[in-house]
């Protein structure tokens, strides 16, 4: 099983800031099955981006998806008060699928 | 667009069977692009996959669950099903069902969720 771990675990920041999550994976994951969600109190979570860099449908341009092998980082350039939430990531290639624990981003 | 919703009762006892249903709309079932998964979150957790079909019938089941879980395909309903056997409180959790691409490259859609308690 690929055991992704996500970094931090709580993120303070300030509307405007910047803000960079990590997901580290335990073996080398292919790039097309590499996501990342938001999720929100009592909501589903909200796919931000797949194949490790491409925004899904509606998604604004300040999310951006990088990374290869077993590093990979969403930044969000310019926090806006819609986007302190939870964040995951996913990697659905190699089965069992997994998901990270999360990063939570709050406001400082 | 396709859209997936997720139904079955919200209330199952100890010990019983969890029964969901996932309706797709916008896209087939049959189609082999995709595995049509099934995603729970347990209370103050994180996401835990569960395991998917495919349009061809196989299944692919955690180790964890294995021995209590089946997913099967309805392709005349165009739909899909979870059922996990044997349940305790431990498996009180808002349950997903998901499209998430086999050999495409493209987003993974979800349902709603819909919460199923354990109790008596």
């Amino acid at each position: 099983e690929i055991v992704l771990t996500q970094s931090p675990g709580t993120l303070s920041l300030s509307p405007g800031a910047r803000a960079t999550l990590s997901c580290r994976a335990s073996q080398s994951i292919t790039t097309s099955f590499l996501a990342w969600y938001q999720q929100k109190p009592g909501r589903a979570p909200r796919l931000l981006i797949y194949n490790t860099s491409s925004r899904a449908t509606g998604i604004p341009d300040r999310f951006i998806g990088s990374g290869s092998g077993t590093d990979f980082t969403l930044t969000i350039s310019r926090l806006e008060p819609e986007d302190f939430a939870l964040y995951h990531c996913q990697q659905h290639g190699i089965s069992p699928f997994t998901f990270g624990p999360g990063t939570k981003v709050d406001i400082k | 667009q396709v859209q997936l919703q997720e139904s079955g009762p919200g209330l199952v006892r100890p010990s019983q069977t969890l029964s969901l249903t996932c309706t797709v709309s916008g896209d087939s079932i049959n189609s082999g692009d995709y595995y049509w998964s099934w995603i729970r979150q347990r209370p103050g957790l994180g996401l835990e996959w569960i395991g998917y079909t495919y349009y061809t019938g196989t299944t692919y089941y955690i180790p964890s669950l294995k021995s209590r879980v089946a997913i099967s395909i309805d392709k005349v309903q165009n739909q899909f099903s979870l059922k996990l056997s044997s349940v305790t409180a431990a498996d009180t959790a808002v349950y997903y069902c998901a499209r998430e691409p086999a050999t495409v490259v493209a987003e993974t859609n979800w349902g709603q969720g819909t919460l199923v308690t354990v109790s008596s």
